[in-house]
């Protein structure tokens, strides 16, 4: 079985560029979820999708950052502009339905770096 | 947002031997516990999925433990070999929400 799929692995962009960030998550996932991971820190949500639907994302940054699932399948999560602060890992996961014992499946993640 | 804590921050230990770390959270609305090992340069791989004060479980060498009462959750690494080499991060589930609410991890180094 095919894991998550990331790209890109790594992103160097100068501060207010954009920039975005894609995942393909395991056939037959129903949920999605956007992670970032700053250095020494564990990994935050800023969203999660079931479906092509928005369940939480209570802690996106909403007036630099999208997302959206199309067709309930593939995602792309965007900054713009991005800041310093951005500089981290970018994490995509999938789990099969929204349980409280799902796994959730990572992809590799996208490090960026905001100069 | 719950707060999460794990100990230590970092560890570095010598082949063979066996260590342990500790994840800390918030006993009231427990639902699950997961543990998930991360690499360098890999995805984060699930460990173990907890529900139930007393729970044990065991994958290898690598065992966990439960108390939902107290909050908290141990895991155990018997004769660590470099490979095991990771982040250990927990992360409970405590609300009907589903997220995960990831504590930064317990870094460990096994030495050859």
């Amino acid at each position: 079985e095919a894991g998550v799929a990331q790209s890109p692995r790594y992103k160097i962009i100068e501060k207010r560029q954009s920039v975005a960030f894609w995942c393909n998550p395991i056939s037959g996932h129903a949920t999605l979820y956007w992670y970032q991971q700053i250095l020494g820190q564990g990994p935050k949500l800023l969203i999660q999708f079931q479906n092509n639907g928005v369940v939480d994302d209570s802690q996106l940054p909403k007036d630099r950052f999208s997302a959206e699932r199309l067709k309930g399948v593939d995602s792309t999560l965007k900054i713009q502009p991005a800041k310093l602060e951005d500089s981290a890992v970018y994490l995509c996961a999938s789990s099969l339905e929204l349980a409280f014992t799902d796994t959730q499946y990572f992809g590799p993640g996208t490090r960026l770096t905001v100069l | 947002i719950l707060n999460v804590e794990q100990s230590p921050q970092s560890l570095h230990v010598q082949e063979g031997d066996s260590t342990n770390f500790t994840c800390s959270f918030p006993s009231s609305n427990f639902y699950a516990l997961h543990w998930y090992r991360w690499e360098t340069a890999k995805s984060p791989e699930a460990l173990f999925v907890m529900t139930l004060n007393g729970d044990e479980k065991k994958k290898g060498r690598i065992s966990a433990t439960l108390n939902t009462k107290e909050g908290y959750s141990y895991l155990y690494i018997k004769g660590s070999q470099p490979e095991d080499s990771a982040t250990y991060l927990c992360a409970p589930k405590e609300d009907s929400s589903y997220k995960l609410i990831f504590g930064s991890g317990t870094r460990l180094l096994v030495r050859p």
